[in-house]
């Protein structure tokens, strides 16, 4: 089965600095990988995803992500990081071969909080 | 924007209450879907629904967890009879037909739980 790990819990950083935030899953043949992200109170909103092609992903906001099958990681990543990018992030796979409708399996969640 | 929502957000029940949790899914979905955020602990897949039947469920899904879509509009989750444990942020979430397993799940704010 798919598992996917977020190894940074949280991660300050100060406003316009760079960021990355990591993920790493399970070995696969093929799949399909998400980040999601969470303001307070709210639900969790697509950023971006990879579903085949191209390995530099771009996504809303400035994000971007890279999916390296070698390593097995799909890290995000943004140049200079905004106070209002404080929130929640999570990463998540789904198993395009598994016959499913395409559950998706997360990691624990990444907390980016950006300080003026 | 279309948007999922459900209620309430914030349900506190006695061990072993029923509870009901409801969601009003985008209007032209057709798949749909119920996660579930213990705290601290990474999202996990319940449940997919399609077509008026359950598509796949985890193993949290046991015997005390049912879904139903009662109209055209709403989906909910029930769980027959609470125990501590299910004390959790849920998450109703769906996808557009045509999308494929790589579609984005939209995903409402979720209900808050509190088992006592």
């Amino acid at each position: 089965a798919q598992s996917v790990t977020q190894l940074d819990s949280q991660v300050p950083v100060f406003e316009e600095a760079p960021v990355e935030l990591r993920c790493n899953y399970s070995s696969s043949v093929s799949v399909y990988l998400f980040w999601y992200v969470q303001y307070p109170n709210q639900g969790l909103q697509l950023l971006l995803k990879y579903l085949s092609g191209s390995t530099l992903v771009k996504g809303i906001n400035g994000f971007e992500a890279e999916f390296n099958k070698s390593q097995t990681s799909f890290h995000l990543r943004k140049p200079s990081v905004h106070i209002s990018d404080t929130a929640e992030y999570f990463c998540a796979v789904s198993d395009p071969d598994g016959g499913s409708q395409g559950n998706l399996i997360f990691g624990k969640g990444t907390k980016l909080s950006v300080k003026p | 924007e279309p948007e999922v929502t459900q209620t309430p957000s914030h349900q506190v029940t006695q061990m072993g209450q029923e509870v009901i949790l409801r969601c009003v899914p985008i209007s032209n979905h057709l798949y749909f879907y119920w996660y579930r955020q213990i705290l601290g602990q990474k999202v996990e897949f319940l449940v997919s629904f399609y077509n008026n039947e359950i598509s796949e469920k985890s193993e949290i899904f046991d015997d005390q967890f049912s879904v139903e879509r009662p109209d055209g509009s709403n989906f909910t989750l029930k769980i027959r009879s609470t125990k501590l444990e299910d004390s959790a942020m849920y998450f109703c979430a769906s996808r557009a037909p045509g999308t494929g397993e790589g579609g984005e799940q939209y995903f409402g704010p979720g209900t808050r739980l509190t088992v006592t």
